[in-house]
């Protein structure tokens, strides 16, 4: 497995701003996704992140939207921009660690509320 | 895209009893089948995975079955404990390495 950070671990934001979460891992690994999981509910990929280019989005998410980079092996963020209300969530990076195969390991998530 | 369904939404069960959750997937190229217990406030966990070439794996009082013919699996806890109370969650994984999650299970144990 790995030890993945998250910052910040929770943030209440007003409408129309922008919040940048930061993933780190301390072991190198073969694939960086981010999650959200809206209160209640299952998780939802948001994109795959890809070391020096751009994410991979799936339906429904858009860069404009949630911008990603991920410069390095063990590092990763994801920008939520322009908040609205319905953006309260918590999100979640994950990884797959090199040598593990296909295991996915979560973070500890960021809560985020817009007011 | 891969589609997976998960019963119940919701089970309650008396310690020392067995809980049985069940998922069904749609994507007949899916390979790995991992179970997530994510208690109130924590991160998913991962507590045991199956591959399309077993039928079956245990884990102490955890374990997965796999029919991959009537795409269905399943998780099967025994000796139920009120530290198993969770929501537990099914998920399929493709070979674009994505995993697809099925809509969770939440899981009480009553002492």
């Amino acid at each position: 497995s790995a030890v993945i950070s998250q910052k910040p671990s929770r943030d209440i934001c007003q409408r129309g701003t922008s919040l940048t979460i930061q993933c780190q891992v301390d072991s190198q690994v073969t694939m960086m996704f981010w999650y959200r999981q809206q209160p209640g509910q299952s998780l939802t990929l948001i994109a795959t992140a890809n070391q020096g280019s751009e994410a991979t989005y799936e339906s429904g998410f858009v860069i404009d939207k949630f911008p990603i980079s991920r410069p390095n092996l063990t590092f990763s963020t994801l920008t939520v921009s322009n908040m609205s209300p319905e953006d309260s969530s918590i999100y979640l990076c994950s990884v797959v660690v090199r040598g593990d195969l296909d295991e996915q390991y979560f973070g500890p998530g960021t809560r985020l509320t817009v007011t | 895209g891969e589609n997976v369904e998960q019963h119940p939404s919701t089970l309650s069960v008396q310690e020392g009893d067995s809980a049985v959750i069940k998922c069904t997937y749609s994507d007949s190229a899916s390979n790995y089948f991992p179970w997530y217990k994510q208690e109130l406030g924590k991160r998913p966990q991962l507590i045991i995975d199956i591959r399309s070439n077993v039928g079956e794996k245990k884990d102490q009082r955890i374990a997965v079955t796999l029919n991959k013919t009537a795409k269905h699996f399943s998780l099967h806890i025994t000796e139920t404990q009120p530290e198993d109370s969770a929501v537990y969650f099914c998920a399929a994984h493709n070979a674009g390495n994505m995993l697809t999650f099925g809509g969770g299970t939440r899981l009480m144990v009553k002492p």
